[in-house]
């Protein structure tokens, strides 16, 4: 079955550590997107990609990075720069941003 | 640059109707709207792009007016299912700098009571 699968679905850091998320998709989707979401703020844009080997920097991209090697993956680090970074994560993917995004089921990343 | 939607929560009880609204500050290619329940992944409802169109997916419609840069949302004769929180998604006319940034509202809050 197709689809986009994140991991893992729950993750703990120590504060100054760096963390990546991961972000696969088998639906032939060219773009991929990371949004961060926090209670009553909706979802934040992080990175977009439209393209392998390119990305865009979203709304709130300070203390992130992403990478887009192959066109199925689109893996988030959450780096020690991050000031806030206890949040739940989503990636999403679509054709060229003008169909319908789908989205995983989320990583929800707890700094202790 | 994110849209704006209003209202922030709403409350309704089983079959009445509400509207959740949703502007741009810049031209819009499309509108997305979904629906997220608590812990859950966001869900697909309907996408509107540039043309005006509306759309309808059971008792839930949408409209889309370029012009206005504003969507609209329409919940007729509510179920309880329909409880969750609303987000529209908007991607820009793309330009050079800013092809396919699909960003998202606050979202809104609709609690169905019996």
């Amino acid at each position: 079955d197709g689809g986009i699968t994140q991991s893992p679905k729950y993750l703990f850091r120590k504060e100054g550590q760096n963390v990546t998320l991961s972000c696969e998709q088998n639906l032939n989707h060219d773009a991929m997107y990371w949004y961060r979401q926090d209670p009553g703020q909706g979802l934040r844009l992080i990175y977009y990609s439209q393209i392998v080997n390119d990305f865009q920097k979203g709304d709130i991209a300070e203390g992130y990075s992403v990478s887009r090697e192959k066109k199925e993956s689109f893996p988030l680090t959450v780096t020690s720069a991050q000031k806030n970074p206890t949040a739940f994560y989503l990636c999403a993917s679509s054709i060229r941003g003008v169909t319908e995004a789908f989205f995983g089921q989320g990583t929800r990343l707890t700094v202790v | 640059q994110q849209p704006v939607q209003s209202p922030q929560a709403v409350i309704l009880r089983e079959g009445e109707d509400a509207v959740i609204n949703c502007s741009s500050s810049k031209a819009l290619y499309s509108v997305h709207w979904y629906r997220q329940k608590h812990g859950e992944a966001p869900v697909f409802l309907m996408i509107l792009l540039k043309g005006g169109e509306q759309k309808g997916h059971e008792k839930i419609s949408a409209s889309f007016n370029e012009k206005k840069q504003q969507s609209s949302l329409y919940l007729t004769a509510s179920q309880l299912s329909y409880s969750g929180t609303y987000f529209c998604g908007t991607d820009t006319i793309p330009t050079t700098d800013s092809w396919g940034k699909l960003q998202f509202g606050a979202g809104t809050q609709v609690v169905v009571t019996p």
